[in-house]
């Protein structure tokens, strides 16, 4: 079993939809947590932090449940520009500070 | 803004050749971590490097080696290539290693063809 669960979708959306990606970890020494886009052979860029009390970054918004160790990235209104795959990342503090990535959710917009 | 510079982008080599990867940190960070994408996988950790001492290892096959200069820029040497190896290989690099303030910025990658 992998240390950060996705479903990889892909999730096939209209433009100017709502869409909600989750994922799930499974080491609850995990200390940070982010959520990178990944487009096609480029690299992981830094979409958003996610605290504890949630955060919200224009369209985005990312939500931690510590008790159940679930993070969770909200789309508003769905851009042509969001298709890409979207990585769920966790972070210790102690010990490895490597990143461990989720697979990916892959999320198309389409028009 | 700098962002952290990986070369070469591409590199073609034959089975059981040598390879050697650079990355150029974004300037005042001081950790690097190296990680390995091959095709359709998500990227897995290689090794890292915080003021120029190895501070972690991963999945990082023994014929690989690395290390982190005085400039803070880091190489990934690579031997006895095989076919196995083709991959992306992506430099990270951040400051406040170990806090939460944490975060790794992704340099472009290197794209590895072994034949």
């Amino acid at each position: 079993r992998k240390e950060v669960e996705q479903d990889p979708g892909p999730f096939n959306v209209p433009e100017g939809a709502t869409v909600a990606f989750n994922c799930t970890y499974s080491n609850s020494a995990s200390q940070s947590f982010f959520w990178y886009r990944q487009d096609c052979r480029k690299e992981p860029k830094l979409l958003m932090s996610v605290y504890s009390s949630g955060n919200e970054d224009g369209r985005f918004t990312a939500q931690l449940n510590r008790a159940s160790q679930y993070i969770s990235l909200l789309i508003r209104d769905s851009k042509l520009s969001d298709s890409a795959t979207y990585l769920c990342v966790v972070n210790k503090m102690t010990g490895r500070r490597a990143l461990t990535f989720g697979s990916g959710t892959r999320l198309q917009v389409q028009p | 803004a700098a962002g952290v510079i990986q070369s070469p982008r591409h590199l073609i080599k034959e089975k059981r050749e040598t390879a050697t990867l650079k990355c150029y940190p974004i300037p005042r960070h001081d950790t690097v971590y190296w990680y390995q994408q091959g095709p359709g996988q998500d990227p897995q950790f290689l090794i890292s490097f915080y003021e120029k001492m190895q501070s972690d290892k991963g999945s990082i096959p023994d014929r690989f080696s690395a290390q982190q200069f005085s400039d803070y820029h880091s190489e990934l040497n690579m031997s006895s290539l095989e076919l196995g190896d083709s991959a992306l290989y992506f430099c990270a690099s951040s400051t406040n290693a170990g806090t939460s303030q944490e975060t790794q910025y992704f340099g472009p990658g290197t794209r590895l063809l072994v034949l």
